[in-house]
This record gives structure tokens, C-alpha cells and sequence, in this order.
């Protein structure tokens, strides 16, 4: 199985900050990455796919990037609503499995 | 947009069985499968299993296997996971979602419903 390792598992930042979260993949995964974000006793929803494409409705300052095994979500400008835990999945192969999260709190 | 409602869930003992539904008021363009992910109390996410939209093909995480079905009625737009021999380890919450497996995303996902395995 693919093993995904999100860091930091917590973070805590400011309204404008700029946050980078990271994903490393335990083997080559090519594009096939994603990324949630998930509010407390909500569902998750889909940011990012194929580790770099922004999906409709998502606001710019959320890009991904990748670089080998390594992915990367950055939030340029953090506003209110942007706290809350991520997550991010490979789609190489069965089974699909998803890091651990990270929480994005309010300093 | 489309949305997906689930319902089934509640509370079961160890051993036992539940059947979970979930209903699509449409169709999610670009996907191909159907999922469910679930989450246990304060967890993470976990993938469950996925079923191609035709029914053809199916795919389980290991944990489940011979235990959980994933079975869809196209007809009726609805995706269902047959749940056996219920564990402990099973209680979470149950997502159903739209999986596209040429792009490798999940969109969109229900509210959840609740399973919680106890005596």
C-alpha cells in the first residue's frame, strides 16, 4: 500500500499568512494527488487534483505543486474560513489512501 | 449541482449487519465510479471501496473484504454498501462520493451517516 505522510500534522498562523502544508508519498505516484479540506461535522471537498489543477469554484490563493514524491498545498493569504483540517490522497493505486491531516488553527 | 444523500446508519452490535444507502439527485459529469470513504470518531479519512458506474468492476480496502458490498442500482441512482460481521473498528461515519479515476478525485460527498458498532 501506498503510505502517505502529511506535515506538520497541526499548524497555527494568521489571517494573510502564507502556509505550505506537505505530502510525501512512499512511492512514485506521478500526478495522481489530491487535496480536501474538511471543516469540523462537515464533509470533505475537493480542492486540488492531479497535484496542481484548482477545482471550479476553489479560490486562487490555494495552488498545489509537486515535486517527485513530494506535494505541496500552499495558501498564499489566509482568510477566516480557510482554518480547518486538510487532507491530501493518491490515486495511483488500490488501495487509494489518504494522509493523516492537518489541522490549520487560528493563532 | 448534484448531491448525494445518505441514510442506513445507526447503532448495531458486534457480529451484526446494516445496509447503507445512498441517493444522487443527478450525475456527477467526468466521474466513473462511485465510492464510500469513511471516518472514524476524530480520524482521519479512509477509503472503503469503489464500484464502476455499470456495476463491472469493484475494489475494496482490505479491512473489509468478504465482509462489505458495494452494489448500485442505476435506475434508481443509488449506491448501497451491504455491511456483515460487523467490528468495533467499523463504527465511523459513512461518505458516499463521486470518484473520477481518470483525474483521481472524489466529488462531491454526502453529509455521512453514522455507524457505531457496540455491545
Amino acid at each position: 500500500d501506498i503510505q502517505m505522510t502529511q506535515s506538520p500534522s497541526s499548524v497555527s498562523a494568521s489571517v494573510g499568512d502564507r502556509v505550505t502544508i506537505t505530502c510525501r508519498a512512499s512511492q512514485g505516484i506521478r500526478s495522481w494527488l489530491g487535496w480536501y479540506q474538511q471543516k469540523p461535522g462537515k464533509a470533505p471537498k475537493l480542492l486540488i487534483y492531479a497535484a496542481s489543477t484548482l477545482q471550479s469554484g476553489v479560490p486562487s490563493r490555494f495552488s498545489g505543486s509537486e515535486s517527485g514524491t513530494d506535494f505541496t498545498l500552499t495558501i498564499s493569504s489566509l482568510q477566516p474560513e480557510d482554518f480547518a483540517t486538510y487532507y491530501c490522497q493518491q490515486a495511483n493505486s488500490y488501495p487509494i489512501t489518504f494522509g493523516q491531516g492537518t489541522r490549520l488553527e487560528i493563532k | 449541482e448534484v448531491q448525494l444523500v445518505e441514510s442506513g446508519g445507526g447503532l448495531v452490535q458486534p457480529g451484526g449487519s446494516l445496509r447503507l444507502s445512498c441517493a444522487s439527485s443527478g450525475f456527477r459529469s467526468g466521474s466513473d465510479y462511485m465510492s464510500w470513504v469513511r471516518q472514524a470518531p476524530g480520524k482521519g479519512l479512509e477509503w472503503v471501496a469503489n464500484i464502476k458506474q455499470d456495476g463491472s468492476a469493484t475494489f475494496y480496502v482490505d479491512s473489509v473484504k468478504g465482509r462489505f458490498t458495494i452494489s448500485r442500482d442505476t435506475a434508481k441512482n443509488s449506491l448501497y454498501l451491504q455491511m456483515n460481521s460487523l467490528r468495533a473498528e467499523d463504527t465511523a461515519v459513512y461518505y458516499c462520493v463521486y470518484y473520477s479515476s481518470t483525474l483521481g478525485w472524489f466529488d462531491p460527498w454526502g453529509q455521512g451517516t453514522l455507524v457505531a458498532v457496540s455491545s
